[in-house]
């Protein structure tokens, strides 16, 4: 069984604050993502990562930046959390060259609050 | 950016009901999946459609993609509470899937 993890349920943050939001996956795969998800607008795309040491700007990058130093580890940073990024936050992982038949397997999400 | 519109957005039905939800694009996509989440967990994938008019069927669930390959529908027949959940459709545009904006369904025993 494919399994990502991520590091907390729920998080609790005050404006300002630094966030770290880890997402780790148990299956190898290439690809990593990192998604919002707000209730009308479906899950939103914010930094993916092909390959270890590698990111790309999703939909909705600003604010945000990332790391991946190993394969299986996929970390999103709020450098100064503000009260609009209050949010769920979804990772994805999924296999090999990223063509349209890949299936992205999610995590159970960290829904962050900002006060 | 493309957009997926969803409709209906909320949907409220009793058990053994038939129900359509559509997913709709002024953009064509290479393919389409459909995605239903569940309280707590995440996304987790029902299909993937990749030919314009194709249809498959997964137990009491049937999808389509249509034929200029911008829209999708879901037809659950006879419902049951278990189907209750986050129904997500993600289209697939070069190396990134769009998702849709979302249909909650709540199926009453």
């Amino acid at each position: 069984d494919v399994k990502v993890t991520q590091s907390s349920r729920y998080l609790v943050k005050r404006t300002g604050e630094k966030v770290f939001l880890e997402c780790v996956q148990d299956m190898d795969h290439e690809n990593m993502f990192w998604y919002r998800q707000d209730p009308g607008l479906g899950l939103r795309l914010i930094y993916f990562s092909y390959d270890v040491k590698m990111k790309e700007k999703g939909d909705i990058p600003e604010g945000y930046s990332v790391s991946r130093e190993k394969k299986e580890r996929f970390s999103l940073i709020l450098e100064s959390a503000s009260t609009n990024q209050t949010s769920m936050y979804l990772c994805a992982s999924s296999r090999g060259f990223v063509n349209s038949y890949n299936e992205q397997f999610f995590g159970p999400g960290t829904r962050l609050t900002v006060l | 950016t493309q957009l997926l519109e969803q409709s209906p957005q909320f949907l409220s039905i009793q058990e053994g009901e038939n129900l359509t939800v559509y997913c709709n694009s002024s953009s064509v996509f290479s393919s389409l999946q459909w995605y239903r989440q569940e309280p707590g967990e995440g996304p987790v994938l029902l299909v993937t459609v990749v030919t314009g008019g194709e249809v498959k069927k997964l137990k009491r669930l049937t999808f389509q993609f249509g034929d200029a390959r911008k829209d999708s529908s879901l037809h659950i027949t006879a419902a049951q509470p278990g189907d209750t959940g986050l129904y997500l459709c993600a289209g697939f545009v070069t190396d990134k899937l769009i998702f849709g904006t979302g249909t909650r369904l709540q199926v009453f025993p």
